[in-house]
């Protein structure tokens, strides 16, 4: 049971238009959502998130927007730099209780490739 | 402020053979996360730590467990390795807050 989904594996994109990468998830009770980048070689890097009491959150080129209605929330880039080139993550998590809440439940990744 | 660290980086095992992978929280971090990832996917969550406790566990079966120390560090043992338990397998560490610092993972192989 994938609870969140990224539907497209891999996005090419030109250097200095938008990316957007998509993410669907099922689960109601998430209430919290974070985006990850990864670079070969390296462990996954906290990039954006956004609670679900918000419906976009902002952070220089990135911006993430959450569609609660729709289950839905997207990350987009601009201007995109060939540098954003990576494997984008989108996690969620759902409120665990206590201060502990290291459960991230992950989508599959989209390959996102900015051509110079 | 050091980050997460984990070791080894690589590691090869034969099926039916044991392995303790370790991991260094980030300094102040009192919770630690464990993931696998498989080739292709995105990262599974294994189990977490918190105050030398589990505290939350995803779906994998009791030959995977794990230690935290009172230095917040912390191991993941499996057991009884199958060939489907090659991964890359990723310690992150975190503090009140549901943002994760990941370290840069173990590549295990099983032949």
């Amino acid at each position: 049971d994938q609870q969140v989904k990224q539907n497209s594996p891999s996005l090419s994109v030109q250097e200095g238009r938008i990316s957007i990468l998509n993410c669907d998830y099922t689960n109601s009770m998430f209430d919290y959502f974070l985006w990850y980048k990864k670079y070969p070689a390296e462990g996954p890097t906290f990039l954006i998130s956004i609670s679900s009491i918000k419906d976009k959150n902002e952070d220089g080129r990135f911006t993430v927007f959450l569609n609660k209605s729709a289950k839905h929330l997207s990350l987009h880039i601009v201007p995109s730099q060939p540098g954003d080139s990576a494997v984008y993550f989108c996690a969620a998590s759902d409120p665990a209780g206590g201060t502990s809440y290291g459960k991230l439940t992950f989508g599959q990744g989209t390959i996102l490739t900015v051509h110079p | 402020e050091t980050g997460v660290t984990q070791s080894p980086t690589h590691l090869i095992k034969t099926r039916g053979q044991q392995v303790t992978l370790r991991c260094s929280s980030q300094s102040g971090h009192n919770t630690v996360s464990w993931y696998q990832q498989a080739l292709g996917q995105g990262p599974q969550f294994i189990f977490q730590y918190y105050r030398e406790e589990e505290n939350g566990r995803g779906n994998f079966p009791p030959r995977f467990s794990g230690l935290q120390f009172p230095n917040y560090s912390s191991e993941l043992n499996v057991n009884a390795l199958e060939l489907d338990d090659s991964a890359l397998y990723l310690c992150a560490s975190s503090f009140i807050g549901r943002k994760l610092f990941f370290g840069s993972g173990t590549q295990l192989s099983v032949l």
